[in-house]
C-alpha cells in the first residue's frame, strides 16, 4: 500500500521569499507519479506539478518546482517568490499502477505581506 | 475549455434522507473520480471510472452509497439513507487518458446532514 506524509500542518512565509513544503512517500511499486495540488479557500483543487518516478530531472512549472529525492522518498514542493495568492492548502499525492491516487493530509501555507 | 461541473454546490438534508450529486467531467476525459473530503483532511477516493466501468470502488460504502456513469460521460453519486457522518465535501475529478494523477477537480458539493 502507498502512503503520503506531510508533517507540516502550517507554514508561514514572507511575500517574495521562497518556501519549501515537505512530502515523504512510501510505495512498493517501482513506477509511480508524485503530484502537488493547491486548494484555496474557495475549495477547488488545482493541479500544480507532476514528477514521474523514472524522471531524471526535477519537475518545474513556473514558480513551482518539485525537489525529488528518490532514495529518501521525498518530493518536496518549492514555491519561489511567494505571492499573497499562494495562501492555501497544499496537498501532496502519489499515484501508482492503475492510477490509484492517495493524498496527504495537507499543509496550510500563509503568505505574509 | 469548460472545467469539471458539479451540482448542487451545497445540500442540507436530514438524516435518513436520500441525496444525489451530479458531475460532468471535462470533455474527452475518460477517467472520472469521486472523492470525499472531510474538513482539514486530504481527499479520499470513493470510486474511479474508466469510461463507464467502475474500476476501483473498494472504498465506496456500498450499503448506502451508489454511483453510475451510464454513457461514460457524466456521473451521479447517491447516498441512501444519509447519516450524520456523511457530512463532508464530495469532489468529482477527471483526468485525460494515461495521465491518471493529473486530475482536474470540480468545485465540490458540501453536504450537511442534520
Amino acid at each position: 500500500a502507498q502512503k503520503i506524509t506531510q508533517t507540516q500542518p502550517g507554514m508561514f512565509v514572507q511575500e517574495k521569499e521562497a518556501v519549501t513544503l515537505d512530502c515523504t512517500y512510501d510505495t512498493s511499486d517501482p513506477s509511480y507519479g508524485l503530484f502537488w495540488y493547491k486548494q484555496p479557500s474557495s475549495g477547488e483543487m488545482i493541479f500544480l506539478i507532476y514528477q514521474g518516478s523514472y524522471d531524471q530531472q526535477n519537475a518545474t512549472e513556473g514558480r513551482y518546482s518539485l525537489n525529488f529525492q528518490k532514495a529518501r522518498k521525498s518530493a518536496n514542493l518549492v514555491i519561489s517568490a511567494s505571492q499573497l495568492g499562494d495562501s492555501a492548502m497544499y496537498f501532496c499525492a502519489i499515484s501508482t499502477g492503475g492510477f490509484k491516487t492517495i493524498f496527504g493530509a495537507g499543509t496550510r501555507l500563509f503568505v505574509k505581506a | 475549455e469548460a472545467g469539471v461541473v458539479q451540482s448542487p454546490r451545497y445540500k442540507i438534508i436530514e438524516k435518513k434522507q436520500p441525496v444525489a450529486f451530479w458531475c460532468n467531467p471535462i470533455s474527452g476525459h475518460n477517467t472520472l473520480y469521486w472523492y470525499l473530503q472531510n474538513l482539514g483532511q486530504g481527499p479520499e477516493l470513493l470510486i474511479r471510472y474508466e469510461n463507464e466501468e467502475a474500476v476501483d470502488d473498494s472504498q465506496l460504502p456500498k450499503d448506502r452509497f451508489s454511483a453510475e456513469r451510464l454513457k461514460g460521460v457524466d456521473s451521479t453519486l447517491k447516498i441512501q439513507p444519509a447519516e450524520l457522518g456523511d457530512s463532508a465535501v464530495y469532489l468529482c475529478a477527471s483526468s485525460p487518458r494515461g495521465r491518471g494523477g493529473e486530475q482536474y477537480f470540480g468545485p465540490g458539493t458540501r453536504l450537511t446532514v442534520t
